[in-house]
């Protein structure tokens, strides 16, 4: 059973508007959160993390979004431009070791 | 600065042949840890360290080893390749913080492994 899910596998945006990503989990038990960006051949790169005692977290033009009850986070880039067209990665992490579980990823194209 | 080092970059083996994909990290982390990467998926982890001498089984362990014997190196050693292990390695690394919360993990380039 897949504990972390991004159901949109991908997403196609003009540039300036806004990109929302989402993604749903199922484990009670993350406290951590995070938003990888990934382009071809490179590895993943951080993008903004949110902890469980958070709803809410904020960085430039990113924002990401945490809704516990629901068990759902999402990613907002406003505004969108070119250069972010990527993998996006969500991840989750519980308790020691730095190890997290990694949805199956969305793609973003920012149109220009 | 190097952050995380992995080599090679590309590896193509037969099946039954063994290696070790290198994994360095420079910036004193405690954690480290490995996954892969097959076509449309997400990352899956293989095996994970808390610390030198310390190591676990991840989400897909079978037919990898792994030993960390200094804070720096985390090896993975392929046994005896098989065609469903063809896809891209990623090592990582993070810390923790004074509190003992997790943090963000940084990612090396890659190993893209093919076994045919």
């Amino acid at each position: 059973d897949q504990q972390v899910k991004q159901n949109s596998p991908s997403l196609s945006v003009q540039e300036g508007r806004i990109s929302i990503l989402n993604c749903d989990y199922t484990n009670s038990m993350f406290d951590y959160f995070l938003w990888y960006k990934k382009y071809p051949a490179e590895g993943p790169t951080f993008l903004i993390s949110i902890s469980s005692i958070k709803d809410k977290n904020e960085d430039g033009r990113f924002t990401v979004f945490l809704n516990k009850s629901a068990k759902h986070l999402s990613l907002h880039i406003v505004p969108s431009q070119p250069g972010d067209s990527a993998v996006y990665f969500c991840a989750a992490s519980t308790g020691r070791g730095g190890k997290s579980t990694f949805g199956d990823g969305t793609t973003l194209t920012v149109k220009p | 600065n190097a952050g995380v080092t992995q080599t090679p970059k590309f590896q193509v083996l037969k099946t039954g042949q063994s290696m070790t994909l290198q994994c360095a990290q420079d910036m004193n982390h405690e954690y480290m840890s490995w996954y892969r990467q097959d076509p449309g998926m997400g990352l899956r982890l293989i095996h994970y360290s808390v610390g030198a001498g310390i190591t676990d089984q991840g989400e897909v362990p079978n037919g990898y080893n792994v030993s960390r014997s200094t804070t720096e190196d985390f090896p993975l050693r392929l046994l005896s390749a098989a065609p469903s292990q063809t896809s891209v390695y990623f090592c990582a690394s993070s810390y923790r913080t004074m509190t003992g919360d997790n943090t963000e993990a940084f990612f090396g380039q890659g190993t893209r492994l093919t076994v045919v």
